[in-house]
């Protein structure tokens, strides 16, 4: 069974400028979740889907930060505009309802 | 709310010696509770996972940890360590049940390094 997939896997941009990170879940996982790794610290959940629809955003930066999940299945996580903060890894994981999370690789961002 | 507490971002052991990794947790709700590895440049692995079935959990590579509610904790134990297990670990703790529950909050991590 493939496991989650993300990219890119690595990344580096300028402050100020916008990056876009891409996961596909396992396959027939309703929920999709998106962490923030920062250096040192545990992961910090952002957002969660299930499906296509939003189940808890309430630690993400809206004013910087977006995602979407379109068909319910692969998703997208933008930031736009970056800041030297938001260097961390990008962590997909997705479960089937209730299920065990399995994480993706990451996408490990640095901002300049 | 639930938050949880890793005692030690750093544990050294000598290849062989028993590994213990505390982690204590705060829950309003009964938790879930869980235990991930994360290997350098890599995304985290499930070790092993407490959800209120038996308060003693056996996980892989040999790793074990016990569910104690009088204490609020659940502590990972190894009783032989391996060069291969120098990670770094994670604490987690859910709500268990429902939507946003089932949400994951991670402690600080505890870095383990195997001495030969």
């Amino acid at each position: 069974e493939a496991g989650v997939a993300q990219s890119p896997r690595y990344k580096i941009i300028e402050k100020r400028q916008s990056v876009a990170f891409w996961c596909n879940p396992i396959s027939g996982h309703a929920t999709l979740y998106w962490y923030q790794q920062i250096l040192g610290q545990g992961p910090k959940l952002l957002i969660q889907f299930q499906n296509n629809g939003v189940v808890d955003d309430s630690q993400l930066p809206k004013d910087r930060f977006s995602a979407e999940r379109l068909k319910g299945v692969d998703s997208t996580l933008k930031i736009q505009p970056a800041k030297l903060e938001d260097s961390a890894v990008y962590l997909c994981a997705s479960s089937s309802v209730g299920g065990t999370q399995y994480f993706g690789p990451g996408t490990r961002l640095l901002v300049l | 709310a639930q938050s949880v507490t890793q005692l030690g971002s750093h544990v050294s052991v000598s290849e062989g010696a028993l590994v213990l990794l505390r982690c204590n947790y705060s829950s309003s709700v009964p938790p879930y509770l869980f235990w991930y590895v994360q290997y350098p440049n890599q995304g985290l692995q499930l070790l092993l996972k407490y959800t209120s079935a038996a308060t003693l959990v056996k996980g892989i590579n040999g790793f074990e940890a016990e569910f104690k509610k009088s204490e609020t904790s659940f502590h990972l134990t190894k009783p032989s360590a391996h060069m291969s297990d120098a990670a770094e670990y994670f604490c987690a703790v859910s709500g268990g049940s429902g939507g946003s529950n089932y949400k994951l909050t991670f402690g600080k991590g505890t870095l383990l390094t195997v001495n030969p």
